[in-house]
């Protein structure tokens, strides 16, 4: 099946510093990647969606300037949470999706999980 | 208004003792339903996809089938290992929208 890689899997920083966390496909060039903020006991939350080569379509209520989303190839994304703060604490999960062959399924990175002190 | 809905919200079976989790939905233009396992501290690992009403798929225990407004997912005499938040995920045109998930405790 379809692999995709999330990293770190875990990270702890310093409120006011930034994190980047990378979403790699690893046997499929995706179409689409997504994000997801995920809080305790809760479903998924879509914070972006994203296409190769063009600027990610945040959903509302999710800062842009908060958090920055490169998805510069085929294979990978990025998501960098800016001047992070105690509030941005959460667990991250990045999707991808390929079109044509596996018709839109979205397969999930194992998640970041963010502790902003 | 595009909704997905899942229920019950927590289940706590025997091993052995069958049952069924419901996904219900309301929206436009339905281009597939999908079913996901994540277990607690790991992202959604993807188990099923239905396209059209009628359709059925099976994987081990699990049985999931689809009609016009929801979408069932059956454990046959589930295992311990089977514990874990189903999800239910379906595709309206551009947009995905998730349930709340099913949370299955299954007790030896």
């Amino acid at each position: 099946g379809a692999v995709v890689s999330q990293h770190p899997s875990r990270v702890i920083c310093k409120s006011g510093t930034s994190v980047k966390i990378e979403c790699r496909s690893l046997d499929f060039q995706a179409t689409t990647m997504f994000w997801y903020r995920q809080f305790p006991k809760q479903s998924l939350m879509l914070m972006a969606t994203s296409n190769e080569g063009s600027k990610a379509t945040y959903e509302q209520g999710v800062e842009k300037d908060k958090f920055l989303i490169n998805h510069a190839s085929l294979t990978l994304s990025t998501l960098t949470v800016t001047s992070a703060h105690p509030e941005d604490s959460s667990f991250y999960i990045c999707s991808a999706a390929e079109h044509l062959v596996a018709k839109n399924i979205q397969y999930f990175g194992a998640g970041t999980r963010l502790s902003v002190l | 208004e595009d909704q997905v809905t899942q229920s019950p919200e927590a289940l706590r079976l025997q091993e052995g003792e069958s049952s069924s989790l419901n996904c219900s939905y309301t929206v436009s233009g339905l281009r597939g339903l999908f079913w996901y396992r994540q277990d607690p501290g790991k992202g959604p690992e993807f188990l099923f996809t239905l396209y059209s009403a009628g359709e059925e798929k099976e994987k081990e225990r699990l049985k999931a089938t689809l009609t016009k407004k929801e979408s069932f997912l059956h454990i046959t005499a589930p295992k311990p290992e089977d514990s874990a938040t189903y999800l239910c995920a379906v595709q309206a045109l551009s947009q995905f929208y998730f349930g709340t998930g099913t949370s299955l405790t299954v007790i030896p």
